[in-house]
């Protein structure tokens, strides 16, 4: 596509709720990221893939938030049992290669956990 | 680990006019990438613009250009010729060069306001 998209660009639920945040990269980007980016603080990374493999998955806040992705391409960001302190933007970023220096943002899923 | 520091939380700047944003970072590293990414409201981070450490030439790119002091571990922003469009969170971010598993480290951001 012409750029990173992101869906849902806004997402509501109760506390307890699982979510899914999805990402479709640039087409042909092999590398993919995800950041969380909370009120008044800059951007957190989580979790990077390489084609659909997440080599570490160390920078996950909690054994609550997983991600997968599937054929190279869309990846999901899923939190299960949400908490207040998960509502931030979740970005989604991707470029040709892994680290390359530059990466493409996506507009950013808001969720907010009531 | 690297950290990088963004010392001013938010900053007003008279249309037509120049203001310069502060960055500071601390790391062991030699060769890495310094960035400025622009968060508009719309939330998409746009790269403004990029500085490879082993280049003594400071970027430029249109009104955007950045004063790259290597020792001092700075690298601040300055915007010439403001314009309401520049109304954004401005972050300054960090990455190592060819060594893995490094993602962008990201300060927590300027918020500016270009005012008319």
């Amino acid at each position: 596509g012409a750029g990173v998209s992101q869906s849902p660009s806004n997402k509501v639920t109760e506390k307890g709720k699982d979510v899914e945040l999805r990402c479709d990269p640039i087409s042909g980007h092999t590398a993919l990221y995800w950041y969380r980016q909370s009120l008044g603080q800059g951007l957190e990374f989580l979790i990077y893939f390489q084609g659909n493999s997440a080599p570490d998955k160390s920078g996950l806040p909690s054994d609550r938030f997983s991600a997968e992705r599937t054929g190279g391409s869309v990846s999901t960001l899923t939190i299960q049992r949400t908490q207040q302190e998960d509502s931030a933007v979740y970005l989604c970023a991707s470029s040709l290669e892994l680290w390359e220096e530059t990466q493409y943002f996506g507009p950013g899923t808001r969720l907010l956990v009531l | 680990a690297q950290t990088v520091t963004q010392s001013q939380p938010e900053m007003s700047v008279q249309e037509a006019e120049t203001v310069t944003l502060s960055c500071t970072y601390d790391t062991s590293e030699n060769n890495y990438y310094l960035f400025w990414y622009k968060q508009p409201p719309s939330r998409q981070m746009i790269l403004v613009i990029r500085q490879e450490a082993y280049k003594q030439q400071n970027a430029t790119e249109n009104r955007f250009s950045v004063n790259f002091q290597k020792a001092a571990k700075s690298f601040s922003l300055k915007i010439s010729d403001s314009q309401l469009g520049d109304t954004a969170m401005y972050f300054c971010a960090f990455m190592k060069l060819n060594s893995g598993n490094t993602p962008l480290v990201f300060g927590k951001g300027t918020r500016l306001s270009v005012i008319a």
